[in-house]
């Protein structure tokens, strides 16, 4: 049962592109929602995240819009360079002494120059 | 010196063998967790442990065990190594008042 859905499983943009990737969840508790970020022979390492009281979060050329009755979030990375291409895994969990993320599947970017 | 350190980086052994990971770890946190990482399938959760008396299983750990040895220190078992258990293991960290991971770089496991 994937509590959360990511899509696409890959994506190949030019470099400058918009790369777009979505989650989609369907927990109501869940409270917080990172994005991170994994390099080829690296853990991944968070990237950023977002609480359900904001719509949007910016960090230099990485956003999160959240959609909360929609119950999906999105990572959009403005003007894209080779060095983005890595994999990108959104994550969900909910406060509380058990927290844990609950992971999407991945999404493999690659920019091309 | 990184933060989140797993031992060994690379490992080919056969069937049947027993294999460790270790992990240990600088940041002081005390919530550690052992993924395993297959191609397709994301990061799945094998155990994870909240403090040194505190063991979790996740949602896959059969095969596999874990051992607490310290605050900073988790080490991952396999009692008896089978072909599907080749994956890439990694150990993470956190704190209980975020919902940051920091991950180790992982270990490369090759069971033949």
């Amino acid at each position: 049962q994937q509590q959360v859905k990511q899509s696409p499983q890959s994506l190949i943009v030019q470099k400058g592109g918009i790369p777009i990737i979505n989650c989609a969840y369907e927990n109501t508790a869940f409270d917080y929602f990172p994005w991170y970020q994994q390099f080829p022979g690296k853990g991944p390492a968070l990237l950023i995240a977002i609480r359900p009281d904001v719509s949007e979060k910016k960090e230099g050329r990485f956003t999160i819009s959240f959609n909360k009755s929609a119950k999906q979030f999105s990572l959009h990375i403005m003007d894209s360079q080779p060095g983005d291409s890595a994999t990108y895994f959104c994550a969900a969990s909910k406060t509380g002494n058990n927290r844990k993320l609950i992971w999407g599947l991945g999404t493999s970017l690659a920019v091309n120059p | 010196d990184a933060d989140v350190t797993q031992t060994p980086r690379n490992r080919i052994t056969k069937t049947g063998k027993r294999i460790m990971l270790e992990c240990s770890q600088t940041k002081g946190h005390d919530r550690m967790y052992w993924y395993r990482q297959d191609p397709g399938l994301g990061l799945r959760l094998i155990y994870y442990s909240f403090d040194v008396k505190d063991i979790n299983k996740g949602e896959i750990s059969d095969g596999y065990s874990v051992s607490r040895q310290a605050q900073a220190k988790f080490s991952l078992s396999l009692e008896s190594a089978i072909p599907n258990q080749t994956a890439l293991y990694f150990c993470a960290v956190g704190g209980p008042n975020t919902g940051e991971l920091f991950f180790g770089e992982g270990s490369r496991l090759t069971v033949l």
